[in-house]
């Protein structure tokens, strides 16, 4: 019953360091996001994937890069990390490709950039 | 292109009042409709979504929204507030002939006052 799984949940960086946000779910879901959420400016897209090998990029998608390799894992790779990627991150996912099909989420991760 | 405007990042409102929360879109076509709710330290989860049919739409825990073509509107109500309800709420939209846009707008965060 493990739904949308992101790790870790908090991390702090230094300018110009990488690192890789991870998402996984179990749920079999060929569609999956990620989202940026900062305060008072509420969701950003910034990649998404309509299944393994494909991915694409939404509104805000510069300074970061993804990989779908698999179903169920969809990670979110940071090469340079600037201040202005201090963010809280979710990964979601759906069933279909219907529009109306809800969005299942992760709890999240809060990165800050130093 | 589709937007969704949520009128007041801050809405207090006493325990056993009535809950409006605001949502205004803009969509060329008719949209599908959503109010996410997060509570603190989670990430979203669906409370009520619009599609097709009914226009009044009952959500989970007591909420329902209303889907006004007319006013361009998905206002998200519920009778009598509980302090439980605070959290932050999200009106999200999507174009049926899109499957990939699910737009969201910047939240609205509800206190509950005693």
């Amino acid at each position: 019953n493990a739904g949308v799984t992101q790790t870790p949940k908090f991390r702090i960086l230094k300018i110009g360091q990488s690192m890789t946000l991870q998402c996984t779910q179990d749920m079999n879901h060929n569609y999956m996001y990620w989202y940026r959420q900062d305060p008072g400016m509420g969701l950003k897209l910034i990649y998404y994937s309509v299944g393994a090998g494909i991915t694409d990029k939404g509104e805000v998608p510069n300074g970061y890069n993804v990989s779908r390799s698999t179903t169920e894992d969809f990670p979110l790779r940071l090469e340079l990390a600037a201040p202005s990627q201090t963010s809280v991150y979710f990964c979601a996912s759906k069933s279909t490709a219907a529009t109306n099909e809800k969005l299942f989420f992760g709890s999240g991760t809060q990165l800050s950039v130093l | 292109a589709q937007s969704v405007t949520q009128l007041g990042s801050h809405v207090s409102v006493s325990e056993g009042a009535l809950v409006l929360l605001r949502c205004n879109y803009s969509s060329s076509v008719p949209p599908y409709l959503f109010w996410y709710v997060q509570y603190p330290n989670q990430g979203l989860q669906l409370l009520l979504k619009y599609t097709t049919g009914a226009t009044l739409v009952k959500g989970i825990n007591g909420f329902e929204a209303e889907f006004k073509k007319s006013e361009t509107s998905f206002h998200l109500t519920k009778p009598s507030a509980h302090m439980s309800d605070a959290a932050e709420y999200f009106c999200a939209v999507s174009d049926p002939g899109r499957d990939d846009k699910i737009i969201f707008g910047k939240g609205t965060r509800l206190h509950i006052l005693p």
